[in-house]
């Protein structure tokens, strides 16, 4: 089905792994975006990607790095997990910027840091 | 002030209830609105759009005060299937989208 998919859905890490959260799409959008969801904090935007070469932080940016590798894919790294890192992430995209069709979101990855 | 506030709830509705929530936004300059539905354990989805002059979509009607930097988020006739998380965005630059915390919403038979 077209979309937004994220790989993996679960993943347990411990203090100072590091691992690469994926994203691609197929629905040609321009931009895209990672954003973070814990309870009582709502989503908070990690980094964003405007359009293919390009990234700018967002509103919790540290920790993380992220990578536009082609139009399709935007990747999530964490260099040295750590227990504040356990959240949902959510991968999502946009065609033609979000202000007319908003986002269209991945199913998200659960992330627990031990 | 946070950017995007709502009320928490939850809303515990019966069926066939008419249920309204609000949201009130810190930025004057922030262009779009949505409400997303975010059913337990889900990503958010989208429920609609919501335009200066006030827009309808089946049971669901929002409106938008921009002088008051006010949404509001109206559900007649509730269903079962309504009870989820509702959350209201506000897009104050071109980028990317604000979330509010979002409106837990139970319809009971």
């Amino acid at each position: 089905n077209a979309g937004v998919t994220q790989t993996p859905k679960f993943q347990v890490l411990k203090t100072g792994q590091s691992m690469t959260l994926q994203c691609a799409q197929d629905m040609n959008h321009n931009s895209m975006y990672w954003y973070r969801q814990d309870p009582g904090m709502g989503l908070r935007l990690i980094y964003y990607s405007a359009s293919e070469g390009t990234t700018d932080k967002g509103e919790v940016p540290n920790g993380y790095n992220v990578s536009r590798l082609n139009k399709r894919e935007f990747s999530l790294r964490l260099e040295s997990a750590a227990p504040s890192q356990t959240s949902v992430y959510f991968c999502a995209g946009s065609g033609t910027g979000p202000l007319l069709y908003g986002y269209t979101f991945g199913s998200g990855t659960r992330l627990t840091v031990v | 002030r946070k950017e995007v506030e709502q009320d928490p709830g939850p809303f515990n509705v019966p069926e066939g209830a008419t249920v309204a929530f609000n949201c009130t936004y810190s930025n004057s300059a922030s262009q779009s609105f949505f409400w997303y539905r975010q059913d337990c354990r889900k990503e958010p989805k989208l429920l609609m759009s919501v335009y200066s002059s006030g827009n309808e979509d089946g049971r669901f009607t929002a409106q938008l005060n921009r002088a008051s930097q006010y949404i509001s988020l109206l559900i007649r006739d509730s269903k079962l299937s309504d009870s989820a998380t509702y959350l209201c965005v506000v897009a104050p630059r071109r980028y990317a989208l604000n979330f509010g915390k979002g409106t837990s919403l139970l319809v009971t038979p």
